[in-house]
């Protein structure tokens, strides 16, 4: 069955250290993968995502994630993280059937930006 | 272009009563999706239509839940005879027909008392 994983429920790093947000997923076909981040209360925006081609995405807000086959994953990275960056962050991939395509999602992860 | 609308945001009900939620898509967008969102974890997939016909029902649970998206007007989720743990955050996402890419509404939060 597909799955989604994000190993890390809550991540808390300093304001304009690095960032790195996991996720492994499982899928037979090759992946539509997508991350999402939600603000407390609010709906989901999409980051960023990887159809096909180049590996390495770049996404809204300085965000980048790396597709990396061998290893099914496709996390999320920026170099420096701004207090705005306190969210939830989702990954998910994308099934395909009937036409169109239904997301799967991971647990997510809490980020905490200390000042 | 208006994103993804969904009302109400907040909805309030007792055990029993029944709960409608509505969508409306991005302009353009043929295809509607639900989703909920439990307490503490992701989002979990729930029904795909497109205009006049459920496409795909698998994750909706076998009895008071249903959707319909009509010819005219938005996308409708309900819930009858509403549980406690009915309670939960729903969202609705859109997406064109041609496009793989959904985009989410801002959700309604229902609270089920």
């Amino acid at each position: 069955a597909q799955s989604v994983t994000q190993p890390d429920i809550h991540i808390t790093v300093s304001e304009g250290a690095s960032l790195e947000l996991r996720c492994n997923y499982s899928y037979g076909a090759t992946p539509y993968l997508f991350w999402y981040v939600q603000s407390p209360g609010q709906g989901l925006q999409l980051l960023l995502k990887y159809f096909s081609g180049d590996t390495l995405v770049q996404g809204i807000k300085g965000f980048e994630a790396e597709f990396k086959r061998s290893q099914s994953s496709f996390n999320l990275r920026k170099p420096s993280v701004h207090w705005s960056d306190a969210a939830e962050y989702f990954c998910a991939v994308g099934i395909s059937a009937q036409g169109a395509q239904k997301l799967v999602f991971g647990q997510g992860t809490r980020l905490t930006i200390n000042p | 272009n208006a994103g993804v609308m969904q009302n109400p945001r907040h909805l309030v009900r007792r055990r029993g009563q029944e709960a409608r939620l509505r969508c409306s898509p991005m302009k353009g967008h043929s295809h509607v999706y639900w989703y909920r969102q439990l307490p503490e974890e992701g989002l979990k997939f729930m029904v795909y239509l497109q205009k006049e016909n459920i496409i795909d029902e698998s994750g909706m649970p076998k009895e008071r839940f249903s959707a319909e998206f009509p010819k005219e007007g938005p996308s409708i989720l309900r819930i009858q005879q509403v549980v406690r743990g009915d309670s939960a955050a729903y969202f609705c996402a859109s997406s064109p027909p041609t496009i793989e890419t959904q985009y989410f509404g801002p959700g309604t939060r229902l609270l089920v008392l």
